[in-house]
């Protein structure tokens, strides 16, 4: 079992550009979570996925930012236009649904220049 | 609001040196309080959840138990290799979604 796939582990990007970041939750698990993590701050909720549909959205900045889990493939999340601010962790984590003890992916460290 | 604070936000302990790391909580009907350990460069671990009121759950040398207001992570004889942030968390709300302490970073020296 390969755990929670996050990739690239490492994301550069200027400012105004785009970024794509990609999660593939564990086998079996139909629940995926995006969390950001910024320096010195905790773990942040940005939003819950389940296949095809956007449960929970309510962490995620109103604009720039969007988030997908097609039925076929990868959770996307994306960032339009990225800002400094934007530089973080960002967390993927999946479920199977059945309690909170989620499984983390390994994370996307964006930096924004 | 929810809130979680872990304290301290940095501990340092000699190896065996036993000791203990606090997350208080504010939240209206608990649904779990869950611990992760999280080293530099990764993800979250999971650790353990508790749902109840002295409930207690054991993993080697850990140890975390739960009032109604906080929860303890018991080291008992720490080594080197439990070096790591600290993280705990509870669900917002009726919500899936997890409010995070900042953690307790641990430090331990052979």
């Amino acid at each position: 079992n390969a755990g929670v796939m996050q990739n690239p582990r490492h994301l550069v990007r200027r400012r105004g550009q785009e970024a794509r970041l990609r999660c593939s939750p564990m086998k079996g698990h139909s629940h995926v979570y995006w969390y950001r993590q910024l320096p010195e701050e905790g773990l942040k909720f940005m939003v819950y996925l389940q296949k095809e549909n956007i449960i929970d959205e309510s962490g995620m900045p109103k604009e720039r930012f969007s988030a997908e889990f097609p039925k076929e493939g990868p959770s996307i999340l994306r960032i339009q236009q990225v800002v400094r601010g934007d530089s973080a962790a960002y967390f993927c984590a999946s479920s199977d649904g059945g309690d909170y003890g989620y499984t983390f992916g390994s994370g996307t460290r964006l930096t924004v220049v | 609001e929810d809130q979680v604070t872990q304290s301290p936000e940095a501990l340092r302990l000699q190896e065996g040196e036993s000791s203990s790391l606090n997350c208080s909580y504010t939240v209206s009907g608990l649904r779990g309080l869950f611990w992760y350990r999280q080293d530099p460069g990764k993800g979250p671990e999971f650790l353990f959840t508790l749902y109840s009121a002295g409930e207690e759950k054991e993993k080697e040398r850990l140890k975390a138990t739960l009032t109604k207001k906080e929860s303890f992570l018991h080291i008992t004889a720490p080594k080197p290799e439990d070096s790591a942030t600290y993280l705990c968390a509870v669900p917002q709300g009726g919500s899936e979604k997890l409010v995070f302490g900042k953690g307790t970073k641990l430090t331990v020296n052979p």
